[in-house]
């Protein structure tokens, strides 16, 4: 049974270039979250996704955003790059309302130059 | 504001207990989880707690006090492998995570 997917494992953009990142959840989960966690610091919660819909979103700019298939599989957009938005994202999956559940991908590391 | 503090950096020796403190103020609980980070890895699920009191699992074991915001891990007969960050994190009213800078251990033989 896979776990958490995420794609690539590691990309470098430069200031104001676009990127997108993509998450395959744990198999049988239909809830996927995306975390950004800067160099020591902790996950900071950006959006969730739940039947396709962004159901939560912390405190992030309009320049993230997201998407989820029928799949639940699930990518994250950033537009407008800038050298802060560098940091590890990180994808989780579980089931809907069961955050005890929630399993981590690896990560993708992004370096914005 | 919501809020977790947790010490930035600890140091024990293999074989001894340490524990690991955390404190939060959050818009609601809805429980507290610990999660085990090693560098450049994602971060792994070790306890949850949303009733006071300690849970125990093998090593580790958790503690939370509601009313105090407070909760502690406690790891046992440390081991090298144990070297890694510890983060914990709450879950507020929107059962959104709000997480701590976690807590880097450092084992010595």
């Amino acid at each position: 049974d896979a776990g958490v997917t995420q794609s690539p494992t590691h990309l470098i953009k430069t200031r104001g270039q676009q990127v997108t990142l993509r998450c395959s959840p744990k198999s049988g989960h239909d809830t996927v979250s995306w975390y950004q966690q800067a160099l020591g610091q902790g996950p900071q919660f950006i959006f969730q996704y739940y039947e396709e819909e962004e159901r939560q979103r912390g405190n992030f700019p309009d320049r993230f955003s997201g998407h989820q298939f029928p799949n639940y599989s699930s990518e994250l957009n950033v537009n407008a790059l800038l050298l802060g938005d560098s940091a590890l994202y990180l994808c989780a999956s579980s089931l809907m309302g069961d955050l005890r559940e929630q399993f981590f991908g690896p990560g993708t590391r992004l370096t914005v130059l | 504001g919501q809020n977790i503090d947790q010490p930035t950096e600890m140091t024990a020796t293999e074989g001894a207990i340490v524990q690991i403190n955390c404190t939060y103020q959050t818009s609601g609980f809805n429980g507290l989880f610990w999660y085990q980070q090693h560098a450049g890895e994602a971060p792994t699920f070790l306890s949850y707690n949303v009733l006071d009191g300690l849970e125990e699992k093998g090593r580790f074991s958790s503690f939370l006090s509601r009313s105090k915001g407070y909760s502690y891990l406690l790891l046992k007969e440390l081991q090298m492998k144990d070297s890694a960050s510890y983060l914990c994190a709450v879950s507020d009213s929107n059962y959104q995570l709000i997480w701590g800078a976690g807590t880097k251990l450092i084992i010595k033989p």
